[in-house]
């Protein structure tokens, strides 16, 4: 079974600050990527995706990530933070499976950004 | 109204009581799902629908009981909860529940209190 692993729970950065949020899968076979995040009080909104093909993607709010198959890693970049990125992340990997289709989150990293 | 809607945003119940979450989806979406966030625990999947029919019950006890009557709504009746059962329940919609590139929706949550 597939799983994700986010091996941060909080990380602090300064603002103005780079950042990188760590992930590792799990999955037998080509895996669909994604990473989300969550204000407080709100739902999850998609960042960014991977499918196939270029393994650097780029996403919403300034946000990339980079697809290591070789490191079984897909983890989310920003090269300067700003305080409204404070919220908490998510990576998940999808599949389709028994006729629906799924996503397996991580547990989540929190960050928080020091003005 | 656009996007996913989850209807009450915080419900506060005894254990013998019976009460429903509701959520509506405004995308045009197919399928529609149940995910469980407790604290300190990835998402978990409850129930995923394809066109109004349910694919997916990822072993979730009989005191949930979804009920998808057309492909914009989507209920969770909940009755005899237990405390472990306080969480935030998140609803997401995506355009085809058999395919994992899709994107979900997700909607605010309905923040629930079991007492």
């Amino acid at each position: 079974a597939q799983s994700v692993t986010q091996p941060d729970i909080h990380i602090t950065v300064s603002e103005g600050a780079s950042l990188e949020l760590r992930c590792n899968y799990s999955y037998g076979a080509t895996p669909y990527l994604f990473w989300y995040v969550q204000s407080p009080g709100q739902g999850l909104q998609l960042l960014l995706k991977y499918f196939s093909g270029d393994t650097l993607v780029q996403g919403i709010k300034g946000f990339e990530a980079e697809f290591k198959r070789s490191q079984s890693s897909f983890n989310l970049r920003k090269p300067s933070v700003h305080w409204s990125d404070a919220a908490e992340y998510f990576c998940a990997v999808g599949n389709s499976g028994a006729g629906s289709y799924q996503l397996t989150f991580g547990k989540g990293t929190k960050l928080s950004v020091i003005p | 109204e656009t996007g996913v809607t989850q209807t009450p945003r915080h419900l506060v119940m005894g254990m013998t009581n019976k009460k429903s979450l509701k959520c509506e989806q405004h995308l045009g979406h197919n399928a529609m799902y149940w995910y469980k966030q407790s604290a300190k625990k990835p998402l978990e999947l409850m129930f995923v629908y394809n066109f109004k029919e349910q694919t997916e019950n990822n072993s979730v006890p009989s005191r949930f009981s979804p009920e998808c009557p057309n492909s914009s709504h989507l209920f969770l009746h909940l009755h005899t909860l237990q405390p472990e059962d306080s969480a935030l329940y998140l609803c997401a919609s995506s355009q085809d529940g058999t395919s994992a590139t899709g994107e979900l929706f997700f909607g605010e949550g309905s923040r629930l209190t079991v007492l």
